[in-house]
């Protein structure tokens, strides 16, 4: 079974504040995700990541900033956290070849930022 | 932009009932749909469907893909408590090969009665 964990399911940190989130798979996936997930508007990708040191921006990059520096690992950046990025993260990972497979998802974390 | 709509948003009903999720979308050159389920944690992956008119089965749960019309379906029958959930729909545009990512839905929060 496809392992994907978040290092935190709850954080709560200040407006300002830098802010890590870590995500690593244990399934050798080359394309990982990060996610953000509100009432009202669903899943919507803020960057993704298709092999180590690579990145490419989703749908609501900014204010965010990744980081892979190993292929298990997918680190997602607050650079100075806002009320408005209270939210559920969600990281995810698949294969890169064949192209076309389901993403496999971590439990989340709930970060509030106050 | 490729876009997912999903109907209704929220459904309440009782167990044994037969429920119909749907999923419509607009991509550039489609390549696949997913169905996904939220309990409180991970979404988990259902369904991916490619083709139009291939019934894909999983126990009480069936789903279906409509090319022509841009539709999928997600059929739930004898609806137990634990089908409970928000189920995500997504679509995969793109090319072959290249690295495309999903699109979501906002979800559907299906609350089953006991």
């Amino acid at each position: 079974d496809v392992k994907v964990t978040q290092s935190s399911r709850y954080l709560v940190k200040r407006t300002g504040e830098k802010v890590f989130l870590e995500c690593v798979q244990d399934m050798d996936h080359e394309n990982m995700f990060w996610y953000r997930q509100d009432p009202g508007l669903g899943l919507r990708l803020i960057y993704f990541s298709y092999d180590v040191k690579m990145k490419e921006k989703g749908d609501i990059p900014e204010g965010y900033s990744v980081s892979r520096e190993k292929k298990e690992r997918f680190s997602l950046i607050l650079e100075s956290a806002s009320t408005n990025q209270t939210s559920m993260y969600l990281c995810a990972s698949s294969w890169g070849l064949p192209s076309n497979q389901p993403q496999h998802f971590g439990d989340g974390t709930r970060l509030s930022i106050l | 932009e490729d876009k997912v709509v999903q109907s209704p948003l929220s459904l309440v009903v009782h167990e044994g009932d037969t429920v119909t999720l749907n999923c419509s979308y607009e991509v550039t050159n489609f390549r696949s749909l997913l169905w996904y389920k939220q309990e409180k944690k991970a979404p988990t992956f259902l369904f991916m469907l490619t083709s139009s008119g291939i019934e894909k089965k999983s126990g009480r749960l069936s789903s279906i893909l409509d090319k022509k019309e841009l539709f999928s379906i997600l059929n739930i029958t004898a609806t137990q408590t634990g089908d409970s959930a928000i189920y995500l729909c997504a679509v995969r545009g793109g090319y072959t090969g290249a690295n495309s990512k999903l699109t979501f839905g906002k979800g559907i929060t299906l609350s089953v009665r006991p």
